[in-house]
């Protein structure tokens, strides 16, 4: 079975310094993995995707998330947080058969100025 | 190009009343999945129409059904709502498929439905 373990459901950072958002993910196979971010009242969107190319992958807004296999990790991050980064972020797996999506539980991003 | 579209983006029932909520995919995109979200439980995912068909389906109660119709458009209804019915109740669609219901992984959104259940 698939699963996707976010390691903070809260993380705070002053607005400049760096993100590290931690997800690790558990799957038979090495598995294609997203991550997503939702503002407040707001849909998901999505921020970026690995899909077995490049390990290191960069999305919109600064993100890039590096795929280690040997750790089992997607780790998301930023070199300077913005206050517009404060939002909550999922990470996401999609299995080998390309048939289900698993979605970890959040780690919701806070921004002080 | 519109985006996911979902109504009404907010609503308040009574417990026992039942809801319908409605969502626009974006233009040739025919999977539509659904997603129940709260502060305790996070994201769930209700179920997933392609081409008209329930192609999976959450741990969800009776209660929760939903339907696609010809033009890709989804609804889900809610019947007898209860207090732990609130929710935010999330749409997306995505991409055409890979191939024999292989996904992309790629979803697009819409803004969700609030539901409150009095």
């Amino acid at each position: 079975a698939q699963s996707v373990t976010q390691l903070d459901s809260h993380v705070s950072v002053s607005e400049g310094t760096p993100v590290l958002l931690r997800c690790n993910y558990s799957s038979s196979y090495s598995p294609s993995l997203f991550w997503y971010v939702q503002h407040p009242n707001k849909g998901l969107q999505l921020l970026l995707k690995y899909t077995s190319a490049a390990t290191l992958v960069k999305g919109i807004n600064g993100f890039e998330a590096e795929f280690k296999k040997s750790e089992t990790s997607f780790h998301l991050t930023k070199p300077s947080a913005h206050m517009s980064d404060a939002a909550e972020y999922f990470c996401v797996a999609v299995n080998s058969g390309y048939s289900t999506l698993t979605f970890g539980k959040g780690t919701m991003l806070l921004v002080s100025p | 190009k519109a985006g996911v579209t979902q109504t009404p983006r907010y609503l308040i029932k009574t417990r026992g009343q039942q809801v319908t909520l409605s969502c626009s995919p974006i233009s040739g995109h025919r999977s539509v999945s659904w997603y129940q979200q709260t502060p305790g439980q996070g994201l769930q995912f209700l179920f997933e129409y392609f081409s008209e068909t329930q192609r999976n389906k959450g741990n969800f109660p009776g209660r929760f059904s939903g339907r696609q119709f010809s033009n890709s458009r989804s609804e889900m209804n809610v019947s007898t709502l209860e207090l732990g019915d609130s929710a935010l109740y999330l749409c997306a669609s995505s991409l055409p498929e890979l191939g024999q219901g292989r996904k992309t992984g790629e979803l697009f959104f819409g803004e969700g439905s609030r539901l409150t259940v009095l």
